[in-house]
């Protein structure tokens, strides 16, 4: 299983960014996935949730109205489109693979390296 | 609430046992994972669910849970064990998930 994020960098507060995510190694269309983020020195925050199928989608509180999750199984790649970004959005961000697919449990058994947003003018 | 409660940092001498703990309202309905992050490196799934230790994680790690209370223990502590350790669950209700802040475990 392997998971590669790209598009991270510098942005300005208010504009967008987008995250993609290529897995490899597994049949991506059966399994849920997630973003995960970390701020330079703090803790985990898990961001968003998107189903095997790209049907259902679910976000943190913080991101939600701002960013969406989404998934192109015929390419193995995920995204997170990322708008109206804010300072406090700066982290490094995980796509990370639930371990059960069908119905998303939380369990996050593989990991991307991250890449780094940075929010800043 | 849907946070989750862990102690800052605990130190433990090598080759000794270490427990840490995770506490919150969703793991009244949830069970939790648990993960291994080193400097500047992603997270490792190190235990979940009710007893599960993924393939390549060494089996001193080991996991419980009761009411609103997690817990994974290391057993015979590893200098290379030093690390952060996160817990995670899903929240009580709804698809969300939620992280404990981290504990930070020093082998001494």
């Amino acid at each position: 299983v392997h998971l590669a994020e790209s598009g991270g960098g510098v942005v300005q507060p208010g504009r967008a960014q987008r995250l993609s995510c290529v897995a490899s190694g597994f049949v991506f269309s059966t399994y849920a996935l997630h973003w995960v983020r970390q701020s330079p020195g703090k803790g985990l925050e898990w961001v968003a949730l998107i189903s095997y199928n790209g049907k259902d989608t679910y976000y943190a509180d913080s991101v939600k109205g701002r960013f969406t999750i989404s998934r192109d199984n015929s390419k193995n790649t995920l995204f997170l489109q990322m708008n109206s970004l804010r300072v406090e959005d700066t982290a490094v961000y995980f796509c990370a693979r639930d371990q059960d697919g069908i119905i998303p449990n939380f369990y996050f058994d593989s990991w991307g390296q991250g890449t780094l947003i940075t929010v800043s003018s | 609430s849907s946070e989750l409660t862990q102690d800052p940092a605990v130190s433990v001498a090598l080759g000794q046992t270490v427990n840490i703990t995770c506490q919150g309202d969703s793991l009244r309905r949830y069970y939790a994972s648990w993960y291994q992050q080193k400097p500047g490196q992603a997270p490792v799934l190190v235990f979940y669910g009710t007893n599960n230790r993924p393939s390549g994680i060494p089996d001193r790690f080991s996991g419980s849970s009761s009411e609103n209370t997690a817990s994974l223990t290391i057993a015979g502590a590893q200098a290379e064990d030093e690390a952060d350790y996160y817990c995670n669950s899903r929240v009580r209700t709804g698809y969300h998930g939620v992280f404990g802040a981290g504990t930070k475990v020093t082998v001494l």
